[in-house]
Order: C-alpha cells, then sequence, then structure tokens
C-alpha cells in the first residue's frame, strides 16, 4: 500500500510559469516531508523539506506548502526553468522515509 | 555524491546467479538504506542499518540479504537474481534518520 501518494505523473510547464506538485499521506505520525529532485542518471537530491508545525516554507523559487488537516502538501516552482526539468519525489517520513511515485516536469522554453 | 560510493554503476547478470552491491560512505554516518527505483513505484526501501550489524527489512525485502559489517559499508545481496530485481539500486546515508543523502546508483540488468 502507497502511504504517500504524488500527483501528476508528468507535468508539462512553459518557462517562466508555475509548477504544481501535489502529495497526500496517510500516517498522522509522519513528521518531515521532504522533497526530492532527481537528474537522468543521478541520485535523488534534497530540494526543501517542513516540518508539520509550519504551514509553507519558501527558498527562492521553491515553496512547499502544507496542510495538516488535509494530510496534503504541495511543491510549488514559481518561474519555472528548463534547468528545472527533472523528476521530483516527494516524501514523508518518521524515522524512516516513504516516497511518493514521483513527477517528471519538463519545462519548455 | 561525495561522501557516498556505489559499485558498480552498471552490472549485467544472468538470472540465478548472486550478485552483490557495494555502498561505501565517507560521512560516518549511523545510518545506510538501500532502495530500488521502478518506474511508476518511485523509491522503495527494501533494507536499512542502524548500526554495525544492525540491519532490519524494508517494504520489499524478499530476495535480498544485506551486511554491515563497517560503519562506512552496506552491503546488499541478491541471493538469486530474477529478472524482477532488475533496476535501478540507490543507496543512502543519513545522521538522523531523516535528512537522506544517495548516491549515483547502480544499473542492474538481469537477463
Amino acid at each position: 500500500q502507497q502511504q504517500v501518494k504524488q500527483s501528476p505523473q508528468s507535468l508539462i510547464v512553459q518557462k517562466g510559469g508555475i509548477s504544481i506538485i501535489n502529495c497526500a499521506y496517510e500516517n498522522t505520525a509522519f513528521d518531515y516531508f521532504p522533497w526530492y529532485q532527481q537528474f537522468p542518471g543521478k541520485g535523488p537530491a534534497l530540494l526543501i523539506a517542513i516540518r508539520p508545525d509550519v504551514s509553507e516554507k519558501k527558498e527562492g523559487r521553491f515553496t512547499i506548502s502544507f496542510n495538516k488537516s488535509a494530510k496534503q502538501f504541495s511543491l510549488h516552482i514559481m518561474d519555472s526553468q528548463p534547468g528545472d526539468s527533472a523528476t521530483y519525489f516527494c516524501a514523508a517520513s518518521k524515522g524512516g522515509m516513504r516516497f511518493g511515485a514521483g513527477t517528471r516536469l519538463t519545462v519548455k522554453p | 555524491d561525495a561522501g557516498i560510493t556505489q559499485s558498480p554503476r552498471h552490472k549485467v547478470t544472468e538470472t540465478g546467479t548472486p550478485v552483490t552491491l557495494r555502498c561505501h560512505q565517507t560521512e560516518n554516518h549511523r545510518y545506510m538504506y538501500w532502495y530500488r527505483q521502478d518506474p511508476g513505484h518511485g523509491l522503495r526501501l527494501i533494507h536499512y542499518s542502524y548500526g554495525v550489524k544492525d540491519t532490519d527489512k524494508g517494504e520489499v525485502s524478499d530476495g535480498y540479504s544485506v551486511s554491515r559489517s563497517k560503519t562506512e559499508d552496506f552491503l546488499l545481496t541478491l541471493e538469486s537474481a530474477t529478472s524482477s530485481q532488475t533496476s535501478v539500486y540507490f543507496c543512502a546515508i543519513s545522521w538522523d534518520n531523516y535528512g537522506y543523502t544517495f548516491g549515483s546508483g547502480t544499473r542492474l540488468t538481469v537477463v
């Protein structure tokens, strides 16, 4: 059973647009919610993470929005660039990470 | 990534043969993990270690075993490789069981 559900599977955005990827989790014990970015042939790399005591975290063009009551969180990429084209994974952890299935983002120039 | 090395990077093996993948870290992190990545499934945990000789099963552990005799090395063994184990395998390390650093992966093909 998948404890973290991610959508969409793939996303195409024009350069300068906003990319939005959503995740939902089931286990209310999760207390750490990271997003990972993966380029082809590379391992996933931590992009940004949030704890459930805050509703939003922003780092540069990347923002996590967190809704504890709905058990949902999302990644927003502002001013999307072709260099952002990658696969993005959400995850949730309580001492042991559970990953979503991934979203393949393509940013068209 | 600096501090974590996986070997080999690519391997082709025959069905029924044993295969061992190696993960080596220079960060002295307590926790080490083996994941497999398959399209549509994301990353699924195979086994993890929380110290030397301390290991436990993940969600897809059948057909795999692990060993950790030193802090820096975590070995994943496929007892008798099957075509369903064709995948990309990632090792990860963590000092607190939260922030993970991943290696570059091993692409394994079982023919």
